[in-house]
């Protein structure tokens, strides 16, 4: 069935470190890629997406990679700052559906 | 606020009541969806509207649960009979033309069955 994996579940760092995200999705089909990051009590924002036909989309300290061939896509988070930390949550959009398929989240927690 | 809205933000009900949640979605925006959201979990997908036309329904989405969207702007998630089971954070999200992906989130209605 169509599911999307997700890891770490925690992930914490040194202010200005860099942090790393990796999803996995089942459905080779998919083609969009969101992430979004979720503050407590807030709602889900989305920080970055790609869709299938590029292979890496960049915006300031936050940057998307999509390897359709072993069918997983990355968040790369450079200089991180304290308010990076919240829960983070890759999705696919399979092609045959209007759905996105979340990830079970990484908890980011950047340290001062 | 241009954004998504949800009322109310909060529901505590008990078990077997019925619940009613509204979403507002953005302005124009004709695509809708409804999530649901537990507790250290990423979004679940429910439903699906294009316009007033409900497209896709998950096979989560027991008959207790029932959407509508009767003109193509509001949404309202009903959910019968509820079960403590139902607990959980119900976001809506609305999107815009077909050529943006994007979907915005609203601030979720969280629902407490007793």
């Amino acid at each position: 069935g169509e599911n999307v994996e997700q890891h770490p579940s925690t992930l914490s760092v040194q202010e200005g470190d860099s942090a790393v995200i990796k999803c996995t999705y089942s459905d080779s089909a998919s083609n969009y890629f969101p992430w979004y990051k979720q503050e407590l009590g807030k709602r889900p924002q989305l920080i970055i997406d790609i869709r299938s036909n590029v292979g890496e989309k960049k915006d300031q300290r936050i940057a998307v990679t999509l390897n359709k061939t072993a069918k997983h896509f990355s968040l790369h988070i450079t200089e991180t700052q304290p308010e990076d930390s919240a829960v983070y949550f890759c999705a696919a959009r399979p092609d045959s559906s209007y759905k996105l398929i979340f990830g079970s989240g990484t908890r980011l927690l950047v340290r001062p | 606020d241009t954004g998504v809205s949800q009322d109310p933000r909060h529901k505590i009900t008990k078990r077997g009541q019925n619940v009613t949640f509204r979403c507002d979605p953005i302005s124009e925006h004709n695509r809708l969806y409804w999530y649901r959201q537990t507790l250290g979990q990423g979004p679940e997908f429910l439903t699906y509207f294009q316009n007033e036309a409900q497209l896709e329904k998950s096979r989560l989405l027991s008959d207790r649960f029932s959407a509508e969207r009767p003109k193509g702007s509001f949404s309202t998630l009903e959910i019968q009979r509820t079960e403590q089971g139902d607990s959980a954070m119900y976001l809506c999200a609305s999107r815009g033309q077909p050529s943006t992906d994007t979907q915005y989130f609203g601030p979720g209605t969280r629902l407490t069955v007793l």
